[in-house]
């Protein structure tokens, strides 16, 4: 069993719909919850952190975290062409320093 | 303000080989990390070091070393290069821990023939 598993997609939806992504982790020891964007041949960057259950919001993105379920999603609402990527899931484990990531979401919105 | 610079950008290597990838930070971060990317694996955790003068292994360490030169560069190594090593490598750094936001540099993409 993958530590961090997701969906590999691809997601398509279309403009304007809201994206949903998932994510599962296995360590029930994990502290923090990372989703991180990377376009085709670029660097991973951070779209949202999350340390605590529930619900963090920031513009057209919205973390969710549920520990007891160990899960952890993203939704994009008013999905933009430019929000096409892979979207990685990422979780820190207990110590601090090891960080385990999915293999990785690929999102397509149809303009 | 750079962030995180990595060289070089792509490499070819015959098996055996041996070559070194530089990474330097320029945000006074005192953790830094390598990563390899493979199709299908997402990123994985090679070597890290918490602070300057501290190296540990992550996830996939065999074939490859590190030196944390100063506070601003982490170099990674590879000895004897081998066809498994074909990748695309991350150099990564955060401020205290990987519970930080990491901030990821360009990549190099590595041929190893």
């Amino acid at each position: 069993q993958k530590e961090v598993e997701q969906n590999s997609g691809p997601l398509s939806v279309p403009e304007g719909a809201i994206a949903s992504l998932n994510c599962t982790y296995s360590d029930r020891g994990s502290q923090s919850f990372f989703w991180y964007r990377q376009y085709s041949g670029k660097s991973p960057e951070l779209i949202m952190s999350i340390y605590s259950n529930g619900d963090k919001e920031d513009g057209r993105f919205t973390a969710q975290l549920n520990k007891a379920s160990q899960y952890v999603s993203l939704l994009i609402r008013d999905s933009q062409p430019s929000d096409s990527a892979t979207y990685l899931c990422a979780v820190t484990h207990t110590g601090g320093f090891k960080t385990i990531f999915g293999a990785g979401t690929r999102l397509f919105v149809k303009a | 303000n750079a962030g995180v610079t990595q060289t070089p950008k792509f490499q070819v290597l015959k098996t055996g080989q041996s070559m070194t990838l530089q990474c330097a930070q320029d945000m006074n971060h005192n953790s830094m990390y390598w990563y390899r990317q493979d199709p299908g694996m997402g990123l994985r955790l090679i070597y890290y070091s918490a602070s300057e003068g501290t190296t540990d292994k992550g996830e996939v360490p065999n074939g490859y070393n590190v030196s944390r030169l100063n506070k601003r560069e982490f170099s990674l190594r590879l000895e004897s290069a081998a066809p498994s090593q074909t990748s695309v490598y991350f150099c990564a750094s955060s401020e205290s821990s990987a519970t930080d936001t990491q901030y990821f540099g360009p990549g190099t993409r590595l041929t190893v023939l």
